[in-house]
């Protein structure tokens, strides 16, 4: 089956700064989506990447679906604290089913 | 407001024994699905449904089955509960994949299972 990587694991950041993650799969994607993860919650919709090449933002999250149609890109600008939790990237969408990354665990210290 | 409930949110069980995770959703979603969640290996995905009378299986089913008697309710049943099924299951539910469709997975807020 379709493998997704995605790194890093998790950060530790101070307010303010800005955050990069990463995805990369083993097959070619016609879909990227980033999910987001707050604490005992299920995941909500972030972004969502239909075209190589194209770049999304969403506030302060901008996210790139890359050239190679394998790697997908999301980076958060000036994180604030309820940028707390886990960061997912998925893909492709087909009868419900998606394909999760591990996760990124993304913790904001004041 | 509901969007996509699941019951019960925390349950432990003793090896062997048996139980239903409910999941209903009020969107009118034609597709259902259920995914585990352990930690560092992300959500993966169970069994789905994509339509009432419809299922399939996903990544993971062993252990489990799913029946799809309605469009509302999506059961996860485990019929011997073993450790290693100690997971978050989560619910999700979604309109069929079309044109302005961004793929979006509605989830619920997830069960917690614990099996000794």
């Amino acid at each position: 089956g379709q493998q997704l990587n995605q790194s890093p694991q998790s950060m530790f950041i101070q307010e303010g700064e800005d955050v990069s993650m990463n995805c990369t799969s083993s097959s070619i994607f016609n879909t990227w989506l980033w999910y987001k993860q707050d604490p005992g919650e299920g995941p909500v919709l972030l972004i969502a990447l239909y075209k190589a090449g194209e770049l999304t933002s969403n506030g302060r999250l901008t996210a790139q679906f890359g050239i190679t149609r394998k790697d997908s890109f999301l980076n958060i600008s000036a994180s604030i604290p309820s940028d707390v939790g886990i960061y997912f990237c998925a893909g492709p969408y087909t009868a419900s089913k998606l394909t999760f990354g591990t996760g990124t665990r993304l913790q904001v210290t004041l | 407001n509901a969007g996509v409930t699941q019951t019960p949110k925390f349950q432990v069980l003793k090896t062997g024994q048996s139980m239903t995770l409910q999941c209903a959703q009020d969107m009118n979603h034609e597709y259902m699905s259920w995914y585990r969640q352990d930690p560092g290996m992300g959500l993966r995905l169970i069994h789905y449904s994509v339509g009432a009378g419809i299922t399939d299986q996903g990544e993971v089913p062993n252990g489990y089955n799913v029946s799809r008697s309605t469009t509302e309710d999506f059961p996860l049943r485990l019929l011997s509960a073993a450790p290693s099924q100690t997971s978050v299951y989560f619910c999700a539910s979604s309109p069929p994949p079309g044109v302005g469709n961004t793929g979006e997975l509605f989830f619920g807020e997830g069960s917690r299972l614990t099996v000794l």
